[in-house]
């Protein structure tokens, strides 16, 4: 596709359950990054892919919070043991280069009740 | 204190005004700066990108840089209804293997007719 997709667009869920979200970059994008906005703020980094690795996960807040890129391409965002506190807006965004200018999709707006 | 500081606004302006959005940082390792638009229930969009200080111009937009007072702005010209969105500063070191940004909260601007 043109641009990032995220799927689904829309996760509710309740406390304690478990929930996946997908990334699709662009197509050729190396760099891929997972950040979280909540409602009034500006997006906070999560964690950050070159190719499969994590590169840097310093952002995830707790050990509740995975994510995978097995193939170098798609990732997952897992979230365990959900919490209301994790209700946000999950921001995926890809780039060709660690140092390029950050492509975002429009984000999975996860709501746990 | 937090790293990039951003009136959330909203700010209001009729339709033809100059808009000036500002952020300031606090981290003089920062040496990337972009600015994005978010429309509601959107991803971030790039809007501009630069890495020196002084002005860059492109079409309605200028941002601007001034890294000895760590002071960044976005300057919209002949403000148009479908420029009512959120503008989010954003910023981030180079080096390693990371390049995350550091966003601010993000300013509401409404262009009104």
């Amino acid at each position: 596709g043109a641009g990032v997709s995220q799927t689904p667009s829309n996760k509710v869920t309740e406390k304690g359950k478990y929930v996946e979200l997908r990334c699709d970059p662009i197509s050729g994008h190396t760099a891929l990054y997972w950040y979280r906005q909540s409602l009034g703020q500006g997006p906070e980094f999560l964690i950050y892919f070159q190719g499969t690795g994590a590169a840097d996960d310093s952002g995830l807040p707790n050990d509740r919070f995975f994510a995978v890129r097995p193939e170098g391409s798609v990732s997952t965002l897992k979230i365990q043991r959900t919490e209301r506190g994790d209700s946000a807006v999950y921001l995926c965004a890809s780039s060709d280069s660690y140092n390029s200018p950050l492509h975002f999709g429009n984000g999975t707006r996860l709501t746990v009740t | 204190q937090k790293e990039v500081e951003q009136d959330p606004g909203p700010l209001s302006v009729p339709e033809g005004a100059i808009v000036s959005l500002n952020c300031t940082y606090s981290n003089s390792a920062f040496q990337y700066f972009m600015w994005y638009r978010q429309y509601s229930r959107k991803g971030p969009e790039l809007l501009m990108y630069t890495y020196s200080s002084g002005n860059k111009e492109d079409g309605r937009f200028t941002a601007q840089v001034d890294k000895s007072s760590k002071y960044i702005s976005l300057f919209i010209r002949d403000s148009q209804p479908s420029d009512s969105a959120t503008y989010l500063c954003a910023t981030y070191t180079r080096g390693g293997t990371a390049s995350k940004l550091t966003f601010g909260t993000g300013t509401r601007l409404q262009v009104t007719l």
